[in-house]
């Protein structure tokens, strides 16, 4: 079965460092979705990217995140300057069309600043 | 209680008993949809149910909702020491949102 793959699965960086997040969504799905869970707290929309845009995007969101999707098949999360609180698994997901409720979900990356 | 709980918090049973899961939400819905989730692994989607619909059926899963009590369970029957996982409910934000609010989850341990 086709699958959401992401890298690196963990990534530990400085404070004020940036880091990006690699996600390849499966191949034929139009949208795409970054999550976070912080340890021991619910999964939380991040941001929706769809037609080479942002959809939706949550408070968590800031200036300090975005995301691109350079070419055909990847799709990344940049954090500028990250910060202690930014220490999470963070979840890529997609979805194929409109009207599919059901998203696809990467193992994850967690990221650790210190 | 907070949109998206689940209860209980954790559940420890024997395998080949039933789990049951109960979720809450409080706006109102198109659909709810289940995820489980093992251990440092990603979000695998298990079922939906519709708005329109009190009961569904997957293999070993059953999934009701009640939109009147805006509240929705999990039953696992006949579990498996494979179905140790945490399990999440979700729902979307509202009209046209396609943001996925999720529940703190269920972490369930089947003892063989």
């Amino acid at each position: 079965e086709p699958e959401v793959t992401q890298t690196p699965s963990h990534q530990v960086t400085q404070m004020g460092q940036e880091v990006i997040l690699r996600c390849v969504p499966i191949s034929n799905h139009l949208y795409f979705y970054w999550y976070r869970q912080i340890l021991g707290q619910k999964v939380e929309f991040l941001v929706s990217f769809y037609n080479n845009e942002i959809s939706e995007k949550s408070e968590i969101f800031d200036d300090q995140f975005s995301v691109e999707r350079p070419d055909g098949s990847n799709f990344t999360l940049k954090i500028r300057s990250t910060k202690l609180e930014d220490s999470a698994m963070y979840f890529c997901a997609s979805r194929d069309r409109v009207g599919s409720e059901k998203l696809f979900f990467g193992s994850g990356t967690q990221l650790s600043v210190l | 209680s907070q949109q998206g709980e689940e209860d209980p918090q954790a559940l420890s049973i024997q395998e080949g008993e039933n789990a049951t899961m109960n979720c809450s939400y409080k706006t109102s819905i198109n659909n709810l949809q289940w995820y489980r989730q093992n251990s440092g692994r990603g979000l695998v989607h298990l079922i939906l149910i519709r708005s329109n619909e009190r009961e569904k059926h997957s293999g070993r899963l059953r999934v009701t909702l009640d939109t009147s009590k805006k509240s929705s369970s999990l039953l696992i029957t006949a579990s498996r020491a494979a179905d140790t996982a945490s399990y999440f409910c979700a729902h979307y934000s509202g009209a046209g949102s396609y943001q996925l609010t999720f529940g703190k989850g269920t972490k369930l341990s089947v003892i063989p």
